[in-house]
């Protein structure tokens, strides 16, 4: 079946314009995550969705980064006034479950890397 | 809080030897502790994962882990490697509190294979 789909896959943005990233997690799947890797690290939490419930939001780096998923089902990584320092890849993932079933496994997208200039 | 360490960040091993990756881990509970593989332009693939039980566990594309709690050690082993396995390796940890349970990960270890 089809995995976890990200877009776009790649985008470049001005210093300061805002973007918007989509991720169409596996149908079925109640959790979804975001994560961030920059360049030479291993991804890093952002925010958690449990259906259309944002549970945790705690690894947003500041109030310009904002996600939603509002049917439970896609989800958008919304980040304003773009900085150099956002320049990363941004990852999704989806389980089929919900939180206390952390041994399952978490299905990542291949990633939209946002270049900013 | 917890917390991933891969000492090693770049390993190079001939097709055909033994390779073994280095993962630590903190955390203060029993872990639930993944190994995932990244290839260039590609998402993460789960290899394996452990949360109880037994603890050499099997994965994918012939690898082992052996989770180790008096090292806090999750090592990630293969007998014979391939060239197709050059890529980045990601160990991770999942806890059981809050978050969905979101995984922590160590920033990774870059496999060359030398043919």
């Amino acid at each position: 079946g089809a995995g976890v789909s990200q877009s776009p896959r790649y985008k470049v943005a001005k210093r300061g314009q805002d973007v918007a990233l989509r991720c169409d997690p596996i149908s079925g799947h109640v959790s979804l995550f975001w994560y961030q890797q920059a360049l030479g690290q291993g991804p890093e939490f952002l925010t958690y969705f449990q259906n259309e419930a944002q549970l945790d939001k705690s690894g947003l780096p500041s109030d310009r980064f904002f996600a939603e998923r509002p049917e439970g089902s896609v989800s958008t990584l919304k980040i304003q006034r773009t900085q150099q320092e956002d320049s990363a890849v941004y990852l999704c993932a989806s389980r089929t479950r919900t939180s206390g079933s952390g041994r399952n496994e978490q299905f990542f997208g291949p990633g939209t890397r946002l270049t900013v200039l | 809080a917890q917390s991933v360490t891969q000492p090693d960040i770049h390993i190079t091993v001939s097709e055909g030897a033994s390779l073994e990756l280095r993962c630590n881990y903190s955390y203060g509970a029993t872990p639930y502790l993944f190994w995932y593989v990244q290839s260039p332009g590609q998402g993460l693939q789960l290899l394996l994962k452990y949360f109880s039980g037994d603890t050499l566990v099997q994965g994918i594309k012939g690898f082992e882990a052996e989770f180790k709690r008096s090292q806090s050690s999750f090592n990630l082993r293969k007998p014979s490697v391939h060239w197709s396995d050059a890529a980045e390796y990601f160990c991770a940890v999942g806890g059981v509190t809050g978050g969905g349970n979101k995984l922590t990960f160590g920033t990774g270890t870059q496999l060359k294979v030398e043919l």
